[in-house]
């Protein structure tokens, strides 16, 4: 069992749709990213998280440390937010990724 | 403010030739993280580095690889005689404190294709 889960591995959607992609992970951390791969390749990073939630735009992302979860929403998806999207749990030296989640939006 | 650069984007070796791939952080970052991305597969930590020191190297293969981070120029991760199953993109990502809960910031990758 890979130490960071991602669901789901791919997800289709029609544009304006409400989008959630879950993480859960079983190992400790210092805290949790979410980060989004272009089609061209390029990685950025979207948010780091230790507790609570936070919110940019219409990207919202959770954690409940206690359960070990975290979840990335996607409010009013649009097109242009189709790319792959990556948790990684950061342990005291490393980040471990979750396999990456495919998002498709179609108009 | 240029962020992570990565150089060259893209490389093409034959096997058994080397490849050197160039990482230079964003201004004020000492910390450099290499990752690797198989075709078809998620990204994978390599090693950890701060100038002049290797941190965590515990994802690298124990030959053939290596990497550096001198005190002045860019971090290196260099691959001697590479083999069909080094082709993968290489990231490099920077951050200004240490491990894995400070933000990186990627770079563009390098695209390495052994022929």
């Amino acid at each position: 069992k890979n130490e960071v889960e991602q669901s789901p591995q791919n997800l289709t959607a029609q544009e304006g749709e409400f989008i959630t992609i879950n993480c859960s992970y079983s190992v400790g951390i210092s805290a949790l990213h979410w980060l989004q791969q272009h089609p061209g390749g390029g990685i950025v990073s979207l948010f780091m998280l230790s507790s609570g939630k936070k919110k940019h735009g219409r990207l919202i992302a959770t954690i409940n440390i206690q359960e070990k979860h975290s979840s990335l929403h996607i409010t009013a998806s649009h097109p242009r937010d189709s790319a792959v999207y990556i948790c990684a749990a950061a342990g005291a030296q490393k980040l471990v990724f979750g396999q990456g989640t495919r998002l498709t939006i179609n108009p | 403010n240029a962020g992570v650069m990565q150089n060259p984007r893209h490389l093409v070796r034959r096997r058994g030739q080397e490849a050197r791939l160039r990482c230079s952080p964003m201004k004020g970052h000492s910390h450099v993280y290499w990752y690797r991305q198989l075709p078809e597969e998620g990204l994978k930590f390599m090693v950890y580095l701060q100038k002049e020191n290797i941190i965590d190297e515990s994802g690298m293969p124990k030959e053939r690889f290596s990497a550096e981070f001198p005190k002045e120029g860019p971090s290196i991760l260099r691959i001697q005689q590479v083999v069909r199953g080094d082709s993968a993109a290489y990231f490099c990502a920077s951050s200004t404190r240490t491990g894995g809960g400070d933000e990186q910031f990627f770079g563009p990758g390098t695209r390495l294709t052994v022929l």
